[in-house]
């Protein structure tokens, strides 16, 4: 079974630009996340989607971040405009419906310059 | 406000020296406490979920336990392989979907 994918692995930007990050779950996953983490901290969750809803977007800096899952699979997180403070590696994970066990991708490290 | 604390930061310990990571935590309404492990570079893998005090899971050369106010991780003869950063996350009841992680212990061990 393929874990979860995410693209670009690596991104470097500057200031003010924006950025976008994808993501395609685990087959079967209806339940995906986006987590944020700073180096030596654990993630921190920015935002939930059961299919295409988002139930709990809390967390979400909504002035500047942005994500979408229009067909209930692949997701994408965006920044408009970048700052600083958003370098970090940004976390995917997806899970069943219903059930605890979260499962993570491999991240997409952001610098913004 | 749901708290979880782990210790120690790091950890360095010697192929065969066996250890505990301890993490503590402070939430309404336990739903779960997971473990994962996160190799540099890497998303966290997923390791064990406990339920309720005095569950234990074990995998390997790691055995998680759980009591009302703390879980640790043992880790009986660590080899190289298992240096990474371990990292405790609990799940409150009223929160479900929502994982608070701690800061991790980040463990080395030697040859």
């Amino acid at each position: 079974e393929a874990g979860v994918v995410q693209s670009p692995r690596y991104k470097i930007i500057e200031k003010k630009q924006p950025v976008a990050f994808w993501c395609n779950p685990i087959s079967g996953h209806n339940t995906l996340y986006w987590y944020l983490q700073n180096l030596g901290q654990g993630p921190e969750l920015l935002i939930r989607y059961e299919n295409e809803e988002a139930v709990d977007d809390s967390q979400l800096p909504k002035d500047r971040f942005s994500a979408e899952r229009l067909k209930g699979v692949d997701s994408t997180l965006k920044i408009q405009p970048a700052e600083l403070g958003d370098s970090a590696v940004y976390l995917c994970a997806s899970s069943r419906q219903g059930a605890d066990t979260q499962y993570f991708g491999p991240g997409t490290r952001l610098t913004v310059l | 406000e749901d708290q979880v604390t782990q210790s120690p930061e790091a950890l360095r310990l010697q192929e065969g020296e066996s250890s505990s990571l301890n993490c503590s935590y402070t939430v309404s309404g336990l739903r779960g406490l997971f473990w994962y492990r996160q190799d540099p570079g890497k998303g966290p893998e997923f390791l064990f979920t406990l339920y309720s005090a005095g569950e234990e899971k074990e995998k390997e050369r790691l055995k998680a336990t759980l009591t009302k106010k703390e879980s640790f991780l043992h880790i009986t003869a660590p080899k190289p392989e298992d240096s990474a950063t371990y990292l405790c996350a609990v799940q409150a009841g009223d929160s479900w979907g929502k994982l608070q992680f701690g800061a991790g212990t980040q463990v080395v061990v030697t040859p």
